[in-house]
């Protein structure tokens, strides 16, 4: 089955730098990548998505790419801000299959 | 439009003692997961509903988990003994059947502490 591996597990840049957090797969079946965004005590919310015939997406301050040869994906923040302190988690999944398999999460902080 | 909710948002039991779970889907949504994070490590996978069958429970640990969806609409997630390693928060999810892939709508989660 798919294995998700994801790093750092923390993460802790200072307000208005940039931050990448990683992620590789194992199943070459795999084509859907979302992102999903955990604030402290909230629920885990969709952020961002990439299907595998994409190489990489944008929206405003946040981007995602797609290596399908080497297996892996990555998220992309630009100009952080405190608020987007949170834990994020990569996930993948088969078009077609309806379960998610999450990677195990990356703590970001964001210091003013 | 009301979210997943989620109940009891904690519950701390001790060992052998019996905990159950309770999950209302967003209205009209015909699948239902159940995840669990263990503190630490990956939002893992434990069963999928679509209406009240079971369409994929390979991720329920062993038989001390139960996974009901009567009537599908919410569902229950019992555990029964409770042992430590049951400890974590306690996900569930829901989608729209045809619904953008990927998009599951997340509840807060339960947290069950074993003692």
């Amino acid at each position: 089955g798919e294995n998700v591996e994801q790093h750092p597990s923390t993460l802790s840049v200072q307000e208005g730098d940039s931050a990448v957090i990683k992620c590789t797969y194992s199943d070459s079946a795999s084509n859907y990548f979302p992102w999903y965004k955990q604030e402290l005590g909230k629920r885990p919310q969709l952020i961002i998505d990439i299907r595998s015939n994409v190489g990489e997406k944008k929206d405003q301050r946040i981007a995602v790419t797609l290596n399908k040869t080497a297996k892996h994906f990555s998220l992309h923040i630009t100009e952080t801000q405190p608020e987007d302190s949170a834990v994020y988690f990569c996930a993948a999944t088969s078009v077609g299959f309806q379960k998610l398999v999450f990677g195990t999460g990356t703590r970001l902080l964001v210091s003013p | 439009e009301a979210g997943v909710t989620q109940f009891p948002s904690h519950s701390v039991i001790e060992k052998g003692q019996t905990v159950t779970l309770r999950c209302d889907p967003i209205s009209g949504h015909d699948n239902l997961y159940w995840y669990r994070r263990v503190m630490g490590k990956e939002i893992k996978f434990l069963l999928h509903f679509v209406k009240e069958s079971k369409q994929d429970e390979s991720g329920m640990p062993n038989n001390r988990f139960l996974a009901e969806r009567t009537g599908g609409t919410y569902s229950t997630l019992k555990v029964q003994p409770a042992e430590l390693e049951d400890s974590g928060v306690y996900f569930c999810a829901s989608s729209q059947v045809g619904g953008r892939i990927g998009e599951l709508f997340f509840g807060e989660g339960s947290r069950l502490t074993v003692l």
